[in-house]
């Protein structure tokens, strides 16, 4: 099956600090990728839709110059959460479309802990 | 805008039984899937089953079927024969059955116990 990594699973930033989360989809090519954010016992709330080769499509309330997204191939999309606060500590999880067959697929998720 | 709704925060069920998980949705699409994900301790989003909206058949995938309602726009999720680890976060997804609608929308989730 089609396989979505994401990488850092943990990371621990200090507060100030950027700190870059990586969504790369292994065996397909992947046009849109979606990174969405949970906070404990809730649900995904979509941050963003990222396309390739074009600016990423935030959703309402989302800070687009703090969490900035790039989607610079058909395999890789990246967010940079800038100037983390504590506030920002949260669970990441991406999800990529797979072209054929309009599949999508989802990362393991990065636990990020802002100190 | 599309809406899913999942009304039971928590359930339970004792092992080996049969619990049914509940989800209805909005929309003034006619063209659309529904998914239910497991989500375990380990945040890994896992597919179980996969609904498209112009089959009139229920999904089926081994322990695991769907109740679709269209008319009544409900999605309903039957874990047979329940196994300890059937226990997770569940959660009901709607999307757009329109190529470039390919976002997912998503319930509350609803946290299933499995008591042995």
């Amino acid at each position: 099956g089609a396989v979505v990594s994401q990488h850092p699973s943990w990371v621990i930033c200090k507060s100030g600090t950027s700190v870059k989360i990586e969504c790369r989809s292994l065996d397909f090519q992947a046009t849109t990728m979606f990174w969405y954010r949970q906070f404990p016992k809730q649900s995904l709330m979509l941050m963003a839709t990222s396309n390739e080769g074009s600016k990423a499509t935030y959703e309402q309330g989302v800070e687009k110059d703090k969490f900035l997204i790039n989607h610079a191939s058909l395999t890789l999309s990246t967010l940079t959460v800038t100037s983390a606060h504590p506030e920002d500590s949260s669970f990441y999880i991406c999800s990529a479309r797979k072209q054929v067959g309009n599949t999508i697929y989802f990362g393991e998720g990065s636990w990020l802990t802002v100190v | 805008a599309q809406t899913v709704t999942q009304s039971q925060p928590e359930m339970s069920v004792q092992e080996a039984e049969t619990v049914t998980l509940s989800c209805t949705y909005d929309t003034s699409e006619s063209d659309y899937y529904l998914f239910w994900y497991k989500q375990p301790p380990s945040r890994q989003m896992i597919l179980v089953i996969r609904q498209e909206a112009y089959k009139q058949q229920n999904a089926t995938e081994n322990r695991f079927s769907v109740n679709f309602q269209k008319a009544a726009k409900s999605f309903s999720l039957k874990i047979s024969d329940s196994q300890l680890g059937d226990a997770a976060m569940y959660f009901c997804a709607y999307r757009s059955g329109e190529t470039s609608g390919s976002r997912l929308t998503f319930g509350e989730g609803t946290q299933l116990t499995v008591n042995p």
